[in-house]
């Protein structure tokens, strides 16, 4: 089946340093891809959508210049958060779209820790 | 996007069926229904998705409503493995296609 992966699967970080999350489809192409947030014991929270050769589309309350969001190739999206701090700490999980066939593909997840 | 209701909870004996239901009153003639789970620190999991007519597949089976307002998953025999939390979402596959917003979703504990 298919398959999203991102790295890393978890990183720490010091508060005030950027950190990089790349998120890959391994054997279909997305246009599309979207990066979700997870605090614990919550649900997914839509961060924005990702597409490829364009800019991405925030969600509300999401802050384009602190999540930067690039999608360069049909396979890769990569999501940077700029100056973490510790409120950034979060599970980030990245999914794709196999538009051939309307199934969602996510990615295992990238635990961050702003320390 | 539309919104989904499911109970917060459900349980089940390991071996034996599973049905847990969603609720989304405000469906669009194009919003299709998808499942996913997610097990703890993983990302969700494709289930199954459908339109009108229920589907099955290795997994589950997906039961809709002839009107659509609702749907029931089915794990046909509940595993130990099957515990997770089930996120019940409507996708317009014509616009926004992808952006899957998710509710709180059901956590299925399966007792051995």
């Amino acid at each position: 089946g298919a398959v999203v992966s991102q790295h890393p699967s978890r990183v720490i970080c010091k508060s005030g340093t950027s950190v990089k999350i790349e998120c890959r489809s391994l054997d279909f192409q997305a246009t599309t891809m979207f990066w979700y947030r997870q605090f614990p014991k919550q649900s997914l929270m839509l961060m924005a959508t990702s597409n490829e050769g364009s800019k991405a589309t925030y969600e509300q309350g999401v802050e384009k210049d602190k999540f930067l969001i690039n999608h360069a190739s049909l396979t890769l999206s990569t999501l940077t958060v700029t100056s973490a701090h510790p409120e950034d700490s979060s599970f980030y999980i990245c999914s794709a779209d196999r538009t051939d066939s309307g199934e969602q593909y996510f990615g295992p997840g990238t635990r961050l820790t702003v320390t | 996007d539309a919104k989904t209701t499911q109970p917060n909870s459900m349980e089940s004996n390991e071996e034996e069926p599973v049905h847990l239901p969603c609720n989304h009153s405000t469906i669009s003639g194009t919003d299709y229904i998808h499942w996913y789970r997610q097990l703890p620190s993983q990302g969700p999991e494709y289930v199954i998705h459908g339109l009108t007519s229920n589907v099955n597949n290795r997994m589950a089976s997906l039961a809709i409503a002839e009107d659509r307002k609702s749907s029931t998953l089915i794990l046909h025999r509940a595993t130990l493995r099957d515990a997770a939390v089930y996120y019940c979402i409507l996708r317009n596959h014509n616009t926004n296609a992808g952006k899957s917003t998710f509710g709180d979703g059901t956590t299925l504990t399966v007792k051995p």
